[in-house]
């Protein structure tokens, strides 16, 4: 079955980046497109950008431009997602996720990875 | 990016209740409209896709419809297990945009 973990909870410092990452198992990574989402404690769900496994393409919400970066390595079925410039706000927990069989949507999600950004 | 606006952001409802949400977007979207369930502590469920399409083990009392710019979520009898956030997300462009939720309590 298709799974998606994600690595540990982090706690990184102002200004600090941080890198994510999202194993998949249980189809072929390079045939999905990967997305990556957060959500900051009691709001709402933010889509942050995504990334072709194949090709290495990547689209980033205008948000996170210049500050995101999502790259894999196809060797070990693992997407990561750095995000720079940390600041309080990006405190929030990310997930990694991927299309159902229509590619249109997000139906297969990691367990997602509380970042806490703090002094 | 293309705006997707969600109403109500909150409402209170009663088991038996139908219930319905809706989403506007920004421009014209077509079908490219997925709706998503969330409990606390818990990754999205996929519901909804394409608008109207079941997501396979979803129960039938949830339904979607709309294109273009407007759409729905309803659900036909509210159960107590459907006491959630609701989302809206648009796929026809590149760059994805979710609604900002609608929680659904109890009364």
């Amino acid at each position: 079955q298709v799974q998606l973990v994600q690595s540990g909870a982090e706690v990184k410092k102002p200004g600090a980046s941080v890198k994510v990452s999202c194993k998949a198992s249980g189809y072929t990574f390079t045939s999905y497109d990967l997305s990556w989402v957060r959500q900051a404690t009691g709001q709402g769900l933010e889509w942050m950008g995504w990334m072709n496994p194949n090709s290495g393409n990547t689209g980033y919400a205008q948000k996170f431009q210049g500050r995101v970066t999502m790259t894999r390595d196809n060797s070990i079925s693992t997407a990561y997602m750095e995000l720079s410039s940390l600041r309080s706000e990006d405190t929030a927990v990310y997930y990694c996720a991927r299309p159902g069989e229509n590619g249109y949507n997000l139906d297969y999600w990691g367990q997602g990875t509380l970042v806490t950004v703090s002094s | 990016d293309i705006q997707m606006t969600q109403s109500p952001s909150s409402l209170s409802a009663s088991v038996g209740d139908r219930v319905t949400i809706t989403c506007r977007a920004s421009q014209s979207i077509n079908r490219y409209l997925n709706w998503y369930q969330q409990k606390p502590g818990k990754a999205p469920k996929l519901l909804i896709y394409a608008a109207s399409s079941l997501q396979s083990g979803v129960p039938s009392r949830f339904s979607g419809s709309g294109s273009g710019t407007d759409f729905t979520l309803t659900i036909s009898s509210l159960q107590r297990e459907d006491f959630a956030t609701y989302y809206c997300q648009q796929s026809y462009s590149t760059l994805w945009t979710f609604g900002q939720g609608t929680k659904v309590e109890i009364k």
